[in-house]
């Protein structure tokens, strides 16, 4: 069965930390893993990764993925309150024909 | 431009009764999908349409769910007799075509079955 974790499933930090949000997956037929940031309903993209080790980098965030170990964390350095959100995994099979979203890690950042 | 819309926002039914939730992609966006959220867990894929192609319906809880996309654009997402484990937010996205990872999401539509 196809599936995506997420760990932590909620995390409290203050500002000004740096957090590491992990996903693995077990999916057939792998193309890519997406990250995504959802703070009411809708998700906006982040990152997209195909390739084992090449990092992606958007400001204080930077992902990374692992196809051997099967996993991907995403970084995000001097948190802010408004990096208060969660953060969903998806990964993608090769005809992109759906997505297998993670259940999120949801984060809250204190002042 | 505009983004992906869902209509309506917020929905209140009783058991029993069948709902009709819309979605309208971006326009010239040929692929879409509906995705069910419940509360504190990730995005549930329901069905993805790709242009003139059979829709993927494998995603589907039940045969009480059904979708229709008119035209290649506007998509409808029909649940008759609903149960109160529908109740979820139902989000639609739409991307470029069926080689596109960038998925836009509408807002959503928050379902309350009571």
């Amino acid at each position: 069965e196809d599936k995506v974790v997420q760990s932590p499933l909620s995390l409290v930090v203050h500002e000004g930390d740096t957090v590491t949000l992990n996903c693995s997956y077990e999916v057939t037929n792998f193309r890519s893993l997406l990250w995504y940031k959802q703070e009411k309903k809708a998700p906006t993209f982040l990152f997209m990764l195909t390739s084992s080790g090449i990092e992606k980098k958007s400001g204080r965030l930077s992902s990374i993925l692992d196809k051997k170990e099967l996993f991907s964390i995403l970084n995000i350095t001097a948190t802010q309150t408004g990096d208060s959100a969660v953060y969903l995994c998806a990964v993608a099979p090769y005809n992109f024909n759906k997505f297998y979203f993670g259940s999120g890690t949801k984060l809250n950042v204190k002042p | 431009g505009a983004g992906v819309s869902q209509s309506p926002s917020n929905k209140v039914t009783e058991k029993g009764k069948d709902v009709e939730l819309r979605c309208d992609p971006i326009s010239g966006h040929t692929a879409l999908y509906w995705y069910r959220q419940s509360l504190g867990q990730g995005l549930e894929f329901l069905i993805y349409f790709q242009g003139n192609s059979a829709p993927d319906k494998s995603g589907l809880p039940s045969d009480r769910f059904s979708a229709e996309r008119t035209g290649g654009s506007v998509s409808t997402l029909t649940i008759q007799r609903t149960q109160q484990e529908d109740s979820a937010v139902y989000l639609c996205a739409s991307s470029l075509n069926g080689y596109s990872y960038e998925q836009y999401f509408g807002p959503g539509t928050r379902l309350t079955v009571t």
